[in-house]
Parts: C-alpha cells; structure tokens; sequence
C-alpha cells in the first residue's frame, strides 16, 4: 500500500517568490491536512481539505493558501515568500472520518522541506 | 496560549531503561490522544493513542497513562532501545471530523546502549 506521497521533497526559492508543493494521499484518503514543522515553533496545523473543501484553517496568513482536487490531491501555495517561510511541510491524509473509529489514521508523508534564501 | 505543553524537551535513557514522556493541555474539549513518533527525514507517525473514557492502554513496550482531571497524559516506554530513538510528540484533538492537531514542542529520546 502506497503511503503519503509529497513533491518535491527539497526545494530552495528566494525571497518573494512563491512556491506550490503537492500532495498525493493514500488511496481512498479524502482528508488532507497540511502542518508547518519548525524547530523554533515546531508542528503547526496551516489547514484541512476533505472532499475539495477546507474544513479548518490554522492561524496563518493569506500567503499560505491550499486546494483539494477531485481525485483527493491536495496543493499548497505559499506566495510572497519570507525567510520565516522555511521549514518542513508536512502533508497527512486519513479516511476524513470521525476518530473514534478506531479504523481512522492520520498518516503523514515526509515533508518537503522548503529553504528561502 | 500554550495548549500543549510537552516535557522534557530532551531525555537520555539507557538501553532497558525506561523512558516517560509528560503532556499537559489546557483545552478540556480535547477528546483523542495520541502521541506520534519521528524520525530523522521522515514524518511523524502515529506510535499509540488513548481515549479519555480509559485511564491506560498498554501496546507492547509502549503505555499511554491518562489522568482527565489532571490534563496530563503520558507516555511510557519500557525497555527502551537505540531504535527508539526519535522525537516523540503529543497531539491532542477535539472530537469527530476534527483533523487539527494541536502538537507538543516534542521530546528528543535518545537511547544509549
């Protein structure tokens, strides 16, 4: 079974541009969650898309921004980019359905980490 | 507002020891808790998760212990070994449909034959 797959997986932009990484979830995923990891504010939640539309949002701003296709892909963007826009973007997808479940697993791919120069 | 709050951030434990892992959190509507394991280039995965309706569940070496009133929970890992070193975190969350952790700043295990 295929797990989380995010591209690309390093990438160095300068600041002001922008950048779109991808996120493929596990087959028959309909959740995709998207976290920041850095290590000064370590994993922080940026937003939630089940089924193309955004269920939650964390406290970021309109820079970063992210769809959900119809096949389940998730894209982030983040324009404008700042020099605090490096970290580890972090992708997880899970069945969308309530956790108590006990069937449902957040699962995460292995980042793509983004340097800003 | 610090939710989560993890401790310690670093723990050194010999091989067999026993390494204990502390989260407390501040929101009450949390009702799922988990604590994830990472790795080096990889992302966290999900090691062991807990209920708050049970005040223990055991898998293997690992033990999540669950004090509600206290909002503390923990994690215990028995006979600890070198390839349990990792960065370990809490990520509580809240109820049905809700996918936004709220993670710990994390601990650094490291396990010393």
């Amino acid at each position: 079974k295929a797990g989380v797959t995010q591209t690309p997986r390093y990438l160095i932009k300068t600041r002001g541009q922008q950048v779109t990484l991808s996120c493929s979830p596990i087959s028959g995923h309909r959740s995709v969650s998207w976290y920041q990891q850095t290590p000064g504010q370590g994993l922080q939640f940026l937003f939630e898309y089940f089924s193309e539309t955004q269920r939650n949002k964390g406290n970021f701003p309109g820079r970063f921004s992210g769809r959900q296709f119809s096949n389940s892909r998730s894209e982030m963007n983040v324009s404008t980019l700042e020099l605090g826009d490096s970290a580890l973007y972090l992708c997880a997808s899970s069945r969308g359905l309530a956790f108590f479940s006990g069937a449902n697993v957040l699962t995460f791919g292995a980042g793509s980490r983004l340097t800003v120069l | 507002q610090q939710q989560v709050k993890q401790s310690p951030q670093s723990l050194i434990v010999q091989k067999g020891g026993i390494s204990i892992i502390n989260c407390a959190y501040e929101n009450t509507a949390f009702d799922y808790f988990p604590w994830y394991q990472q790795f080096p280039g990889k992302g966290p995965a999900l090691l062991i998760a807990i209920r708050p309706d049970v005040s223990e569940k055991k898998e293997g070496r690992f033990t999540i212990s669950f004090n509600k009133s206290a909002k503390q929970f923990s994690l215990h890992i028995m006979d600890s070994q070198p390839g349990d070193s990792a960065t370990y975190f809490c990520a509580p969350l809240t109820g049905a449909g809700s996918y936004q952790l709220t993670f710990g700043k994390g601990t650094k295990l490291s396990v010393i034959p």
